[in-house]
């Protein structure tokens, strides 16, 4: 139980587009989801986090207009990194949690290649 | 502040042998800790987690931690290292304060397991 899927797991695109990815809680109902920064060989950098029905709560220093969150179901949040660009690149991870005491569990990341 | 440490970058044992991965915290108040793996390209599985009780847990593929509070650490432990254990392992500590309706972690830097055959 607990699988979070996450989509694409790897992307690559042009400079200046944008990319929306996709986080599911398959098997239960996420009231919360976060969003993660992943550099190489580093730890996690939380994004935001996004309670269902409504806006997201952005970390110091995270573009909100930039990476846009949407978490408009119990079971799916998305987050679109508008006009991106090299620096965009990176390794991206979701995850849920249902009751305040329960776990995050993790979707398995999306690598993002902006060239 | 909230704050989680591992002190070791890397952690290097020989199959069969036990291993140990630190992790000491720095929270207000009980803490909530959770100890993560992750593997190459991959986002990270839950393992184990201590919120109250034994200070021994026991969680996911052998694994297990001791919660000392006069040291405030929280160690993840394996009887017996196995090759396929080698991985990236994070300890962390849910927020507390503001972030506490929501549940946000805490993240150490991480330690790299390396088991050898």
């Amino acid at each position: 139980g607990a699988v979070v899927s996450q989509h694409p797991s790897r992307v690559i695109c042009k400079s200046g587009t944008s990319v929306k990815i996709e986080c599911r809680s398959l098997d239960f109902q996420a009231t919360t989801m976060f969003w993660y920064r992943q550099f190489p060989k580093q730890s996690l950098m939380l994004m935001a986090t996004s309670n269902e029905g409504s806006k997201a709560t952005y970390e110091q220093g995270v573009e909100k207009d930039k990476f846009l969150i949407n978490h408009a179901s119990l079971t799916l949040s998305t987050l679109t990194v508008t006009s991106a660009h090299p620096e965009d690149s990176s390794f991206y991870i979701c995850s849920a949690k249902s009751f305040l005491d329960q776990p995050q569990h993790f979707g398995d990341g999306t690598r993002l290649s902006i060239l | 502040a909230q704050s989680v440490a591992q002190p070791e970058d890397q952690v290097n044992v020989a199959e069969g042998n036990p291993l140990t991965v630190k992790c000491t915290y720095s929270v207000s108040g009980n803490p909530y800790l959770f100890w993560y793996v992750q593997y190459p390209n991959r986002g990270l599985q839950f393992l184990l987690k201590y919120i109250t009780g034994d200070n021994l847990v026991k969680g996911s593929y052998g694994f297990e931690a001791e919660f000392n509070k006069s040291q405030t650490s929280f160690h993840l432990k394996k009887p017996s290292a196995l090759v396929s254990d080698s991985a990236l392992y994070f300890c962390a500590v849910r927020g507390l304060g503001g972030s506490s309706n929501t549940g946000k972690l805490i993240f150490g830097q991480g330690t790299t397991l390396q088991v050898k055959p």
